[in-house]
Parts: structure tokens; sequence; C-alpha cells
């Protein structure tokens, strides 16, 4: 068990770009979330994944935003077109199904958009 | 509109004392609470949970408090230690998917 591993740990980006995250989570693990966090916030949702499929998404992640899992394994976060706004710490965690056990976070993405 | 509200951003307390985190709840519908703690450049760290059907959970020196009516929860540590300075998390979910809603944060601060 290694954990959950998030890649990149630091993002810097230019307004317009794209960026895209992984996120490794921990292997036997069937259910995936991405979250994201702003400074004095808590975490807050964006998508969930049960295995390879996405079964729910947050009104946070506007169409700029998607997440894929391709075979249920790692995932990717993708953002176009990034705005200054976006600057956040992006967050993933897994867990094995039931929400009592919590969810394993990984140290997460911090993306600046400048 | 918060649906978990942790009140206070900041709570100090002496080495060996209690500390007693507070949460407040608005949706009835919410039949799990946890606890997430977090220090810098981290992401949080699961502590300790409940289901709404219980009224305590205890684990080592974290003892989570229910009370449904009033829709309040709350973490108590015991004794508080140094290595226990965090931010701490209240989150919440309904049902089996595991959508957790997270409160704002308190950050614990505890002196030797």
């Amino acid at each position: 068990d290694t954990g959950v591993s998030q890649d990149p740990r630091h993002k810097i980006t230019k307004r317009g770009q794209n960026v895209t995250f992984r996120c490794d989570p921990i292997s036997e693990h069937n259910r995936l979330y991405w979250y994201r966090q702003t400074l004095g916030q808590g975490p807050e949702f964006l998508t969930y994944f049960q295995n390879e499929a996405q079964l729910e998404k947050s009104r946070l992640l506007s169409d700029r935003f998607s997440a894929e899992r391709p075979k249920g394994s790692f995932s990717t976060l993708e953002i176009q077109r990034t705005e200054q706004g976006d600057s956040a710490m992006y967050l993933c965690a897994s867990s094995r199904g039931h929400p009592i056990y919590g969810y394993t976070f990984g140290s997460g993405t911090r993306l600046t958009v400048v | 509109d918060q649906q978990v509200k942790q009140n206070s951003p900041s709570l100090s307390v002496q080495e060996g004392r209690i500390s007693i985190l507070n949460c407040d709840y608005t949706n009835s519908m919410f039949d799990y609470f946890l606890w997430y703690k977090k220090y810098p450049a981290e992401g949080p760290t699961f502590l300790i949970s409940i289901s709404s059907i219980k009224d305590k959970n205890e684990d080592g020196r974290f003892t989570v408090f229910l009370n449904k009516s009033a829709k309040h929860l709350s973490l108590h540590i015991v004794p508080s230690q140094p290595g226990d300075s965090a931010v701490y998390f209240c989150a919440a979910t309904g049902g089996s998917q595991g959508n957790l809603i997270f409160g704002k944060g308190t950050k614990l601060s505890v002196k030797p």
C-alpha cells in the first residue's frame, strides 16, 4: 500500500493554457474522488468514479474541466483554457467503498494560474 | 448555503488538556460523519467516523460525539499533544455514495 499518488505536486501555468493532473489511487480501492481546496476553505467535491464509471459531477465542474479513469485504474483531471480562479489545490482521494471507512487523500497538486 | 459549519476558525489548548472541536450541520439526510486532520502541504488524513445510529465513537485519544436532535457533533482529543496541532475538518455524507461535504476547518494549536 503506497498510498494515493498525485503528479505533479506543483504546476504554474499561464492563463489560457491547458493543464492535466494525474492521480494513482490505492490499487484495491474502487472509488476515486477529485476535490478542490482554496485558501480558508474545506475541500469541495468535483467528481467521483466507481471503477471506470464517472457517477457524479459537481456544478463546480464547468465544461472546461474533464476527468477520466480509463480501465478503472489511474485518473486524470484536465482543465482547459485555465483562468486565475482555477488556482487551487486539487486533491484526489480513493476509498474501498462504504463512506464510514473514510477516504485516503493524496498530497494534492497545487495549481497557480498567472 | 453551507451544509457543514465549523464556526471556530482556531483553537489553542495547553498540552495535556482536552481539545474540543465543534461542528454543526443542516442537512438531516446526512447519516455518516467523519473528522479529518490536515498538516500543511499534505492531504487530509482520516481520523475517526460515526454513523447516525450511534451517539459516540472512540478510538484511542479521539472521541466523536453526535447529537442528532441538535445537528451537532464534536471531536474530543484527550490528552492533547503538540503533534495534534493541525487543521481539523468535519465532513458529512448521506447514503452509500460517499461524496463528502466538508466544513471550513478549525486550526488547533497545542502549546507545550
